[in-house]
């Protein structure tokens, strides 16, 4: 694969925050995608960065480091409806510049 | 109407049958995917297109073939289908520039029996 990484699972409670983390390797790095995907449903997009640093959207933030190969999507002030999957995308030149997709991380929000 | 349309959205069918699975998209992308997913293992590429005439295989192509029937159109076929071959399959578009990421249709759960 493309060594992308992140956490396997995470629970957190209603109202508070979540970081979920990915890192993947730097070579020929264009770009990271955060997906959301709900049990048996399609993903959804959430975020892109190409650049350096934090992208803001409402209750959800993306954060960059290009030199670190490191990401992280800040999920806040966190609601039932955000209890899914996570997944971080990256494109990869040496993956002929398609999406090249992690495992996925699982939240669950508890009341 | 969704961008991108998948069906059938479920099937069973019993191993050793063949089964086509259909994808049409109405955003005017060159690019389209299929993928799979199973439980603990994220998305894994079948096959990708990049336009009309252009078929490549993904990480796990075989006891599959796909068919890129005009720019809209991409069908995914198993032959001869397994029961590990039971699994969740998305379709996905994209333009080239890859801005907006890939676009999903609501998946096809298939169940081989």
């Amino acid at each position: 694969g493309q060594n992308i990484d992140q956490p396997t699972e995470m629970t957190a409670t209603e109202g508070a925050i979540v970081q979920i983390n990915c890192t993947y390797q730097t070579s020929g790095f264009n770009g990271l995608f955060w997906y959301q995907q709900h049990a048996g449903e399609a993903p959804t997009f959430l975020s892109y960065n190409v650049l350096d640093g934090l992208e803001e959207k409402g209750r959800f933030s993306s954060f960059l480091s290009r030199s670190k190969g490191y990401s992280y999507l800040l999920l806040k002030e966190l609601q039932m409806k955000d209890s899914a999957s996570y997944l971080c995308a990256v494109i990869l030149r040496s993956n002929d510049y398609k999406l090249s997709f992690g495992a996925g991380t699982t939240v669950t929000v508890r009341a | 109407d969704a961008d991108v349309t998948q069906t059938p959205r479920n099937r069973i069918t019993k191993t050793g049958k063949r089964i086509m699975l259909e994808c049409s998209q109405t955003k005017g992308h060159d690019r389209m995917y299929w993928y799979r997913q199973d439980p603990g293992l994220g998305l894994r590429l079948i096959y990708y297109s990049f336009d009309v005439k252009d078929i490549n295989k993904g990480e796990i192509s075989d006891g599959y073939s796909v068919s890129r029937q005009a720019q809209a159109k991409f069908s995914l076929s198993l032959e001869s289908a397994i029961p590990n071959q039971t699994a969740l399959y998305f379709c996905a578009t994209s333009d080239s520039t890859l801005n907006y990421g890939y676009t999903f249709g609501s998946g096809t759960r298939l169940t081989v029996v």
